[in-house]
């Protein structure tokens, strides 16, 4: 079954430092996505990507975030100035491309970013 | 988007159904209802959704009632591997993007 690839699945940066969270979606999706999760907290939105666009970003998605879609499969999440507390895991998921599909996000399986 | 209410935990025995039930009272008439789990800390894994009828799959079942208010996911024989957080997710999908707002979820424990 075609799957979402994130790497590295571990990054550890230091505070101040720019980092770039990689994803390689599924081939034929339209539909990109970033959410993050807090240790031991909730699965948060950041942002939705469609077309070269942003679709949708949620609040935590400021100034120091951006997406890109630099070719045709991967799409990446840069943190420009990293602080302690974008430590978190970064998921990746690609929805969209087939009737069967449209619904449905496929999530990577994340990469664990620890800021010091 | 409407707002869901699920147990914090519950737990089931290895073999038997788990029923895990959600609250969606203010869902609206074009709203789905979706499923998904999250295993430890993997990403979260689509298991099913639908809008007025039952749905099953090769994962599980979905009841909803009549009134939409209120839904169940039946994992039919759970296993150990079943063991996750579970949840239920109320969105409107008209095509296009979609957005899931993860809550805290139901956490499932499986035991022998």
């Amino acid at each position: 079954e075609p799957e979402v690839t994130q790497t590295p699945s571990h990054q550890v940066t230091q505070m101040g430092q720019e980092v770039i969270l990689r994803c390689v979606p599924i081939s034929n999706h339209l539909y990109f996505y970033w959410y993050r999760q807090i240790l031991g907290q909730k699965v948060e939105f950041l942002v939705s990507f469609y077309n070269n666009e942003i679709s949708e970003k949620s609040e935590i998605f400021d100034d120091q975030f951006s997406v890109e879609r630099p070719d045709g499969s991967n799409f990446t999440l840069k943190i420009r100035s990293t602080k302690l507390e974008d430590s978190a895991m970064y998921f990746c998921a690609s929805s969209g491309g087939t009737p069967a599909t449209n619904e449905k996000l496929f999530f990577g399986s994340g990469t664990q970013l620890s800021v010091l | 988007d409407a707002k869901t209410t699920q147990p914090p935990s519950m737990d089931c025995a290895e073999g038997r159904a788990a029923n895990l039930p959600c609250n969606h009272s203010t869902i609206s008439g074009n709203e789905y209802v979706y499923w998904y789990r999250q295993i430890h800390s993997q990403g979260p894994q689509y298991i099913i959704h639908g809008l007025k009828n039952n749905e099953t799959n090769e994962m599980a079942s979905l009841i909803i009632t009549e009134d939409r208010k209120s839904s169940t996911l039946i994992l039919p024989h759970a296993t150990l591997r079943d063991t996750a957080v579970y949840y239920c997710i109320v969105r409107a999908f008209s095509g296009g993007y979609n957005k899931l707002i993860f809550g805290a979820g139901t956490r499932l424990a499986v035991h022998p």
